[in-house]
């Protein structure tokens, strides 16, 4: 069965830098999820996408952006990177019906694995 | 969402049952017991998920007491790519809402041949 994609896999940037990741999510999937991991500690919930409209909204700095397209793929975007940004971001697709948020589970992708320096 | 409490480690020996304990004495009518485990830097799999009544699957098992404050995942037969950080997470219905999943300090898993 076809996964959530992200890319890309690994991403090495400097401080300042700006870095982009994509998520592809399981065919048919409406809703996108964005988590980090630092080294050491539990996922924290960024942002969520539903229909291509921000759903919900965490722990996510301003210096960093998201949208979801047309074609439910979304992209992370990240500015002025800090050394604390590295980490691992996990995007999570799920499907819910038009207008309720019915409990889906949530299929995780395989993360990207950024790195600033 | 209501709070969970894990222990945060648990040695298991190949071959038996992991039993993996969760408090969650705060939850409402309307929460349900969810269950992810990552095995190391992968995305977290969903394994089982429950509301009062016990459930299984060709995962693991899931018991939830009668006041519903607190419930344990079981996995029968643990083999060694068991070994993963388990969480317990508690999560409400509500309709639109994101339905995003809140993760808290989980029990690391070892089983060990």
């Amino acid at each position: 069965a076809a996964g959530v994609i992200q890319s890309p896999r690994h991403l090495i940037k400097e401080k300042r830098e700006t870095a982009t990741l994509k998520c592809y999510p399981i065919p048919r999937h409406d809703t996108v999820y964005w988590y980090q991991q630092g080294p050491g500690q539990d996922p924290q919930f960024l942002i969520s996408f539903y229909e291509k409209m921000q759903s919900d909204k965490g722990s996510i700095p301003d210096r960093f952006s998201a949208q979801q397209f047309s074609d439910y793929h979304s992209e992370l975007n990240m500015s002025s990177l800090e050394l604390g940004d590295s980490a691992l971001y996990f995007c999570a697709s799920s499907f819910h019906q038009t207008g309720r948020f019915l409990l889906r589970e949530l299929y995780f992708g395989p993360g990207t694995r950024l790195t600033v320096t | 969402d209501a709070k969970t409490t894990q222990p945060p480690s648990m040695d298991c020996a190949e071959g038996r049952a992991a039993n993996l304990p969760c408090n969650h004495s705060t939850i409402s009518g309307n929460e349900y017991v969810y269950w992810y485990r990552q095995i190391h830097s992968q995305g977290p799999q969903y394994i089982i998920h429950g509301l009062k009544n016990n459930e299984t699957n060709e995962m693991a098992s899931l018991i939830i007491t009668e006041d519903r404050k607190s419930s344990t995942l079981i996995l029968p037969h643990a083999t060694l790519r068991d070994t993963a950080v388990y969480y317990c997470i508690v999560r409400e219905l509500l309709y639109n809402q994101g339905g995003k999943l809140i993760f808290g300090q989980g029990t690391e898993l070892s089983v060990k041949p």
